[in-house]
């Protein structure tokens, strides 16, 4: 069973203030991380998809890093927004990639209060 | 036009029968998976197929049987609903072919409920 640990759990986050998170992993055999954002009664949308060590990937005010030696990534939030409330999935990807799926983490739920 | 969609939306059905949930897509992709919200709402791969060939097949009871008539349709059937069964089942579909890693687009969702 993969262990993919999000943190925290759940935040809430005044608006206008900046926010980040972590999503950890087994960092043996990685080949990719996928973040998603996941608004309630909607569909996941995906925010990144991140493969070198080192690597940051930048989406307007959100941007990512990633560690693979050590097995995490940071999600960065920058001024939020009431529309950025939401669960926020992690999902590594191990050995070939593709067609396999995705083993997400629990997520982070952020709530963005006014 | 809707990438990724599904029907029905919401399926309400009794325990012991048969029902099936269909999803397609319009991207072109050779990848479509299903996906299952549990009651904790943490999201679960349960079929990946590509080029309408069965890749992943995760610990799924085999009440749950996957119909890939294309590769822009998989369906999903399932035999002899038990309460359990009951959740929000999402279909995606992605360009990946082994070694590839690229995003997944997921359908709107269809929340099954067995009473």
């Amino acid at each position: 069973i993969l262990n993919v640990e999000q943190s925290p759990q759940s935040l809430h986050v005044q608006e206008g203030d900046s926010t980040n998170f972590t999503c950890s992993f087994p960092s043996s055999n990685f080949y990719a991380l996928h973040w998603y954002r996941w608004e309630t009664a909607k569909s996941p949308e995906a925010l990144f998809v991140m493969t070198l060590n080192g690597d940051e990937k930048k989406k307007g005010r959100i941007s990512a890093t990633l560690n693979t030696k050590e097995g995490y990534s940071y999600l960065y939030i920058k001024g939020s927004q009431p529309e950025d409330s939401a669960t926020y999935l992690c999902a590594p990807m191990y050995s070939g990639g593709g067609a396999d799926g995705l083993t997400f983490g629990k997520g982070t739920h952020l709530i963005i209060q006014p | 036009d809707t990438a990724v969609s599904q029907t029905p939306k919401y399926l309400v059905t009794q325990m012991g029968n048969d029902k099936s949930i269909k999803c397609e897509q319009n991207l072109g992709h050779d990848t479509m998976y299903w996906y299952k919200q549990d009651s904790k709402k943490f999201l679960k791969i349960m079929f990946s197929y590509n080029n309408k060939e069965l890749i992943i097949n995760e610990t799924v009871p085999n009440r749950f049987s996957p119909k890939s008539p294309d590769k822009a349709h998989l369906n999903l059937h399932i035999n002899s609903l038990e309460l359990g069964d009951s959740a929000v089942y999402f279909c995606a579909s992605s360009q990946d072919f082994y070694g590839s890693v690229d995003e997944q687009f997921f359908g709107p969702g269809t929340r099954l409920t067995v009473l």
